[in-house]
């Protein structure tokens, strides 16, 4: 059966300060990733997707960026946090193209002080 | 820009009793899904319905979608404390998601 993992759960970083958030789908391969964030109060926003290893698409311009190194891993960056960066990050991924349900990872809830 | 909109914001029922929850989108999709996320939680899709669909059942879920109004609407039968979470609804186009706002459901025991 296909797991998502996504680490850490929660996060604490003073503004200035770099981030890495790491998401890994295990039991599947060349799945889409995407990288989400939830604002509180508010739906979710895509931030990025992926089709494939080194495939990045960016929906939201911001001082956030993504990669994905490995075919099952996915890494959300930025090199100097912002207080608005604060929110909750939601990984998600589908099998393929065609496949429409989303299965989410359980999160990681980035405070930005 | 947010392309689904829930309705209401927030519902609080007795448990046993029904809860609908509406959705409205604005412009064409392929399918529309629902989706639940308890607290602090990832997201569990619930349901799928398809442009060509107009209602569909899944256990205690029935989800219809009237695309000449772009709008669907999420019924919980014989709701359960344990059925207390935000639920989304999901417009689908090109293989993208766009989620609404939420609707925050509380099933009082």
């Amino acid at each position: 059966s296909q797991t998502i993992h996504q680490w850490p759960a929660t996060l604490v970083q003073p503004v200035g300060s770099p981030l890495s958030l790491e998401c890994t789908v295990e039991g599947t391969s060349n799945p889409n990733l995407y990288w989400y964030r939830q604002a509180a109060g508010r739906g979710l926003q895509l931030l990025f997707y992926s089709v494939g290893i080194g495939q990045i698409s960016s929906e939201v311009p911001q001082n956030l960026s993504a990669s994905r190194p490995q075919d099952r891993q996915f890494i959300l960056s930025s090199k100097k946090l912002l207080l608005s960066d604060s929110g909750f990050y939601l990984c998600a991924w589908t099998p393929g193209t065609g496949w429409y349900e989303q299965y989410f990872g359980p999160g990681t809830r980035l405070t930005v002080t | 820009s947010q392309q689904g909109e829930e309705d209401p914001q927030a519902l609080s029922i007795q448990e046993g009793e029904n809860a609908t929850m509406n959705c409205s989108y604005k412009t064409s999709i392929n399918n529309l899904q629902w989706y639940r996320q308890n607290s602090g939680r990832g997201l569990v899709h619930l349901i799928l319905i398809r442009s060509n669909e107009r209602e569909k059942h899944s256990g205690r879920l029935r989800v219809t979608l009237d695309t000449s109004k772009k709008s669907s609407s999420l019924l919980i039968t014989a709701s359960r404390a344990a059925d207390t979470a935000s639920y989304f609804c999901a417009t689908d186009a090109n293989s993208k998601l766009t989620f609404g706002k939420g609707i925050t459901l509380s099933v009082r025991p």
